[in-house]
């Protein structure tokens, strides 16, 4: 079967950095997306990664490992607005998103 | 600006009867999806559609049916509530299947007693 896993919960304090991880095993590898999502509101859009490496977009990052099934997004100098769910989503071999169930972070002062 | 709309954004309804989600996108994507997400579950694919006609059974679509008449809309509809199709659903497009990003609408939250 085909699954992605990611911790339930991080806390972390504000101005510090944190890495969300993600694993995944699919059937086929066509990217690697993650999304943010605040509580209530629709999940957009923050990251892509389809080679090995680390893309970095601002404060945010994303790393890749396909020969791990290995995924973390960084977080650096995190602000209360950071707290929401973040998601990681696999690109399978059918062009089909398979969603992980969220990192619930947490920003403390 | 373009944007991707919901209707309606709560409704609650009983077991049995006929539900209707509207799905409304002016982006002109070709690529239309729906989602549930429920808690400790990731987001699951219900139907998704690729263009005018085309519709697609997603990972979830027993009880759900779509149709796609034109490029904007894609309504969901659940044939006769369960309560197990208590959920927030998601509606979302993308402008090409290589791309993979999503834009979602704001989410329906759709209680069934």
């Amino acid at each position: 079967g085909q699954n992605i896993d990611q911790p339930t919960e991080m806390t972390a304090t504000e101005g510090a950095i944190v890495q969300i991880n993600c694993t995944y095993q699919t059937s086929g590898f066509n990217g690697l997306f993650w999304y943010q999502q605040h509580a209530g509101e629709a999940p957009t859009f923050l990251s892509y990664n389809v080679l090995d490496g680390l893309e970095e977009k601002g404060r945010f990052s994303s790393f890749l490992s396909r020969s791990k099934g290995y995924s973390y997004l960084l977080l650096k100098e995190l602000q209360m607005k950071d707290s929401a769910s973040y998601l990681c989503a696999v690109r399978d071999s059918n062009y089909q998103l398979i969603w992980g169930a969220g990192t619930k972070l947490i920003i403390k002062p | 600006d373009a944007e991707i709309t919901q209707s309606p954004r709560h409704k609650i309804t009983e077991t049995g009867r006929q539900v209707t989600l509207a799905c409304h996108q002016t982006w002109n994507h070709n690529n239309m999806f729906w989602y549930r997400q429920d808690l400790g579950h990731g987001l699951r694919l219900i139907h998704y559609s690729y263009g005018v006609q085309d519709t697609n059974k997603g990972e979830v679509s027993d009880g759900y049916s779509v149709s796609r008449s034109n490029t904007e809309d894609l309504p969901l509809t659940l044939e006769s509530a369960a309560s197990s199709q208590t959920s927030v659903y998601f509606c979302a497009s993308s402008e090409t299947e290589e791309t993979g990003e999503l834009f979602f609408g704001e989410g329906s939250r759709l209680t069934v007693l």
